[in-house]
């Protein structure tokens, strides 16, 4: 079955302080990953994608991704947050053939000062 | 550039009443268009999708329906409302030839 399992459902780090979010996936085809930024209240923003090539993309607001196909993930790094990074952080997987895509349930990033 | 925008972005509608959720993309033309639902501290679940005029294809049974009228133009109704269809509701767009799917504001829907 195709999922995405985002296993950190909260997560606390102090501003400055590096991060990562974890995102694992079980698909059948070539999966396309991305990584989306919710703020309360608010739509999804794209943060980053990755289709094929480079396995470490970079995105918008300092954020990188790292596939690695052996472990089926996708983690989301940033090496120093900022307190404007405290959102809601989600997962998802698609293909080529597909234009649906499988989110995760999201990981809540809180940052103190 | 493209953008999309939905309305109303806030709804406080009594149990049993009508819905009606408006969204429309701009700079794009023949988009797939989502409506995606997300319950409190719940991720998204896919509700509607659409790939063109007319052509609806509805990923879980429930008492709403969606409508494409115009090839920007998405939709999402109910006849009468559910306490349960209270959430946030996200229209989204993607192009025809690419696997990007991009969001709106979202817009909060109450039933009491």
């Amino acid at each position: 079955a195709q999922s995405v399992t985002q296993p950190d459902i909260h997560i606390t780090v102090s501003e400055g302080a590096s991060l990562e979010l974890r995102c694992n996936y079980s698909y059948g085809a070539t999966p396309y990953l991305f990584w989306y930024v919710q703020s309360p209240g608010q739509g999804l923003q794209l943060l980053l994608k990755y289709f094929s090539g480079d396995t470490l993309v970079q995105g918008i607001k300092g954020f990188e991704a790292e596939f690695k196909r052996s472990q089926s993930s996708f983690n989301l790094r940033k090496p120093s947050v900022h307190w404007s990074d405290a959102a809601e952080y989600f997962c998802a997987v698609g293909a080529r053939n597909t234009d649906k895509l499988i989110f995760g349930t999201g990981t809540r990033l809180q940052v103190f000062p | 550039s493209q953008t999309i925008h939905q309305w109303p972005a806030t709804l406080v509608q009594p149990v049993g009443s009508p819905l009606s959720l408006e969204c429309t993309v701009e700079g794009t033309s023949n988009p797939n268009l989502y409506w995606y639902r997300q319950a409190a501290g719940r991720g998204l679940q896919l509700l509607f999708y659409s790939v063109g005029i007319g052509q609806i294809s509805s990923e879980v049974p429930q008492n709403l329906s969606a409508s494409r009228p115009q090839d920007r133009q998405f939709i999402l109704s109910s006849k009468k409302l559910l306490l349960s269809d209270s959430g946030f509701y996200l229209c989204a767009w993607s192009g025809q030839s690419g696997n990007t799917i991009y969001f709106g504001e979202g817009s909060w829907l109450t039933v009491v």
